[in-house]
């Protein structure tokens, strides 16, 4: 079955130091790996993409992952964080075969960057 | 702008009441999804239809109802409304299997 894992449900940063927010997933073909934060009482919003390719991908606002195939994750990073970083973040998948394009989701993981 | 539009932004009704909540997808998407968040959730999983046709089913109650019309646009009928069914109705669309979904604003229920 297909799964996305976000192991932590909070992640705490100090501004200025990196942050990781962690993603595993399972599919049982390729994927194709999302990233998406969410603000209060607002709509979810498109941070980033793995389809192909580079396995380090770059997003909105200094956000990257790394897509990593053995080990089945997409951690979200940030060299540097912004007290406005502070948001709710889920990672999402999508098997490339799967002709529904159905998107599974993580928990999500609640960020909070103190000052 | 995500290009998904959602109306009502806000509803307050009544238990035992039936609404329905609509959603315009960007323009040429033809997926639609919908989710419901509930207060500090993640997200859940309702339905999704893909030009019309509906191709997946998450946790959707029987008293929750949805459809996709030939214009794309899609409309999710909420009945016999309970205090629970109280969160976040999320409309999200996207183009195809390597694209990204875009989501609404949403659509608050509150129902009293």
């Amino acid at each position: 079955a297909q799964s996305v894992a976000q192991p932590e449900d909070q992640v705490n940063v100090a501004e200025g130091n990196p942050l990781t927010v962690k993603c595993t997933y399972s599919v049982s073909g390729n994927p194709y790996l999302f990233w998406y934060v969410q603000y209060p009482n607002r709509g979810l919003q498109f941070l980033l993409k793995y389809i192909t390719g580079d396995n380090l991908v770059k997003g909105s606002y200094g956000f990257e992952a790394e897509f990593n195939k053995s080990q089945t994750s997409f951690h979200l990073k940030k060299p540097s964080a912004l007290v406005s970083d502070s948001a709710l973040y889920f990672c999402a998948v999508r098997d490339i075969e799967d002709s529904n394009y159905q998107l599974i989701w993580g928990a999500g993981t609640k960020l909070i960057i103190k000052p | 702008d995500s290009g998904v539009t959602q109306t009502p932004k806000h509803l307050i009704t009544a238990t035992g009441q039936r609404v329905t909540l609509r959603c315009s997808p960007r323009s040429g998407d033809l997926s639609v999804y919908w989710y419901q968040q509930s207060l500090d959730q993640g997200l859940q999983f309702l339905i999704q239809y893909y030009n019309g046709e509906e191709r997946a089913k998450g946790n959707i109650l029987e008293r929750f109802s949805a459809q996709q019309f030939p214009d794309l646009h899609s409309e999710l009928n909420l009945s016999s409304l309970e205090l629970g069914d109280s969160a976040l109705y999320f409309c999200a669309s996207s183009a195809g299997s390597n694209t990204e979904a875009f989501f609404g604003q949403g659509t608050r229920l509150t129902v009293v």
